[in-house]
């Protein structure tokens, strides 16, 4: 079964601080993709970045920036030079590309609150 | 860029109320669902259509029917509001971008059941 594991339940940082969400994944495919989501205090969720499984290769846009290793079975993101606006609840989330029940097939994290303190 | 629309946006209903929440997507996306988030909680998928004439339950159906009217519609219907259906709820569709399947939500519903 596929399951995400967003540990860190929330995490506070001064402003300019560079930070790391971690992300852990289980899954029996060997397709899959992975996600992050965005929800800021307005309360909309924002894609951020999909990751499939065939590509590990890392990814910055801008001041974020996404490490995706299979051997650790890890996708963590990291804020560079942090800034209040970052402020949000963080989703973590993984869907199978062959899973039976395809219209289920989005497992979400239970999400990171970040916090940037000015 | 409308992508994934919702409404109504704010809603406050009472105990044994019914309701629809409407959603309609302008991506061409097969796939669709609503989801619940509670405060402080994770996202709890609802019901689910995979395509057109399709729909399936979710984690947590049990209050809740849904209808997928057409490929860009799916509302969500409260028949019976209870105090425990208060909520935010997102409506959200999925289609293949660029090699891969990705999720899209909308802007959310705040749901409140006096």
């Amino acid at each position: 079964a596929q399951k995400v594991t967003q540990a860190q339940t929330e995490i506070s940082v001064v402003e300019k601080e560079d930070v790391t969400l971690d992300c852990v994944y289980e899954t029996r495919d060997t397709t899959y993709y992975l996600f992050w989501y965005k929800q800021p205090p307005s309360g909309e969720l924002v894609f951020l970045i999909r990751r499939n499984s065939f590509d590990e290769q890392n990814e910055i846009s801008g001041r974020y920036s996404w490490n995706f290793q299979k051997s650790t079975s890890s996708f963590n993101f990291t804020i560079t030079a942090s800034q209040v606006v970052d402020s949000a609840v963080y989703f973590c989330a993984l869907s199978e590309a062959y899973s039976g029940n395809y219209g289920q097939n989005f497992v979400f994290g239970p999400g990171t609150r970040l916090s940037v303190l000015p | 860029n409308a992508g994934v629309t919702q409404t109504p946006k704010f809603q406050v209903l009472k105990t044994g109320q019914s309701m629809t929440l409407q959603c309609a997507q302008d991506m061409n996306h097969n796939s669709m669902y609503w989801y619940r988030q509670d405060p402080g909680m994770g996202l709890r998928l609802i019901y689910y259509s995979a395509s057109e004439g399709t729909t399936d339950k979710g984690e947590v159906p049990n209050g809740y029917n849904v209808s997928r009217l057409n490929k860009r519609e799916f509302s969500l219907r409260l028949e019976s509001a209870a105090p425990s259906q208060t909520s935010v709820y997102f409506c959200a569709s999925s289609g293949w971008v660029d090699m891969g399947n990705t999720i899209y939500f909308g802007e959310g519903s705040w749901l409140t059941v006096v």
